[in-house]
């Protein structure tokens, strides 16, 4: 199966500033997700996005397919954005299995 | 979003007794359903594979006699830990697809086993 790798693992911010998460993969995906784990386990869904780039709110992606990774940017970080982000990635013959990266815990002081 | 349920969301058992963590696709219906296992501050790992209608799929190292897995419905499939261990405490969690099984895939709330 695929390696995911993400970087940095942990993230310290000022309210307010910006951040780049990466995330690398050794093979082709079909399917790339990036994930925040709330403090009681949910894992919300932040972005499905296995090319391209796309933006909500103060977050955005962009998956550069071809060079087999992925950036999550968070701007005017929150204090509530604190918490794990996760990215997940599936290879082409892995039948819906997704493998998670190691995750980078943000920390956002006020 | 779709959203996928997971009861019970904690329980606490006696070593040697068995648990049933049941996980429903609540707007959906989904042939294929996943089982992840999350030690503390740790990632997810990819248990087994559930099939509505035909045997689960176990990822290498995953004692399918330990972890039986029933995927009875479109919407309902249920991981039984037999004969619970101290180490089989973690964090449970399953998710599904709406669409295809390379689809989008949302996950449940998970629930937190702790065996005495």
């Amino acid at each position: 199966g695929i390696q995911v790798e993400q970087s940095p693992p942990d993230l310290i911010l000022q309210e307010g500033a910006n951040s780049t998460l990466r995330c690398n993969f050794s093979d082709s995906v079909n399917n790339l997700q990036w994930f925040h784990q709330n403090p009681w386990g949910q894992l919300i869904n932040l972005f499905y996005i296995p090319s391209g780039t796309k933006q909500n709110g103060r977050l955005s992606a962009t998956t550069v397919a071809t060079e087999r990774y992925s950036l999550l940017y968070i701007s005017s970080s929150q204090t509530t954005d604190s918490g794990v982000y996760f990215c997940a990635g599936r290879g082409g013959t892995s039948y819906g299995k997704l493998t998670f990266g190691q995750g980078t815990i943000l920390t956002v002081h006020p | 979003g779709a959203v996928v349920s997971q009861h019970p969301s904690r329980v606490i058992c006696k070593s040697g007794t068995s648990v049933k963590i049941e996980c429903r696709s609540l707007d959906f219906q989904a042939t294929t359903m996943f089982w992840y296992r999350q030690f503390p501050k740790q990632s997810l790992m990819l248990m087994a594979t559930s099939n509505e209608g035909s045997k689960a799929t176990y990822e290498q190292g995953v004692e399918k006699d330990k972890f039986l897995i029933n995927h009875a419905s479109l919407t309902l499939s249920t991981l039984t830990v037999t004969s619970a261990h101290p180490e089989d405490s973690s964090f449970y969690i399953c998710s599904a697809s709406p669409g295809s099984s390379i689809d989008e895939q949302f996950f449940g709330p998970g629930t937190r086993l702790t065996v005495l």
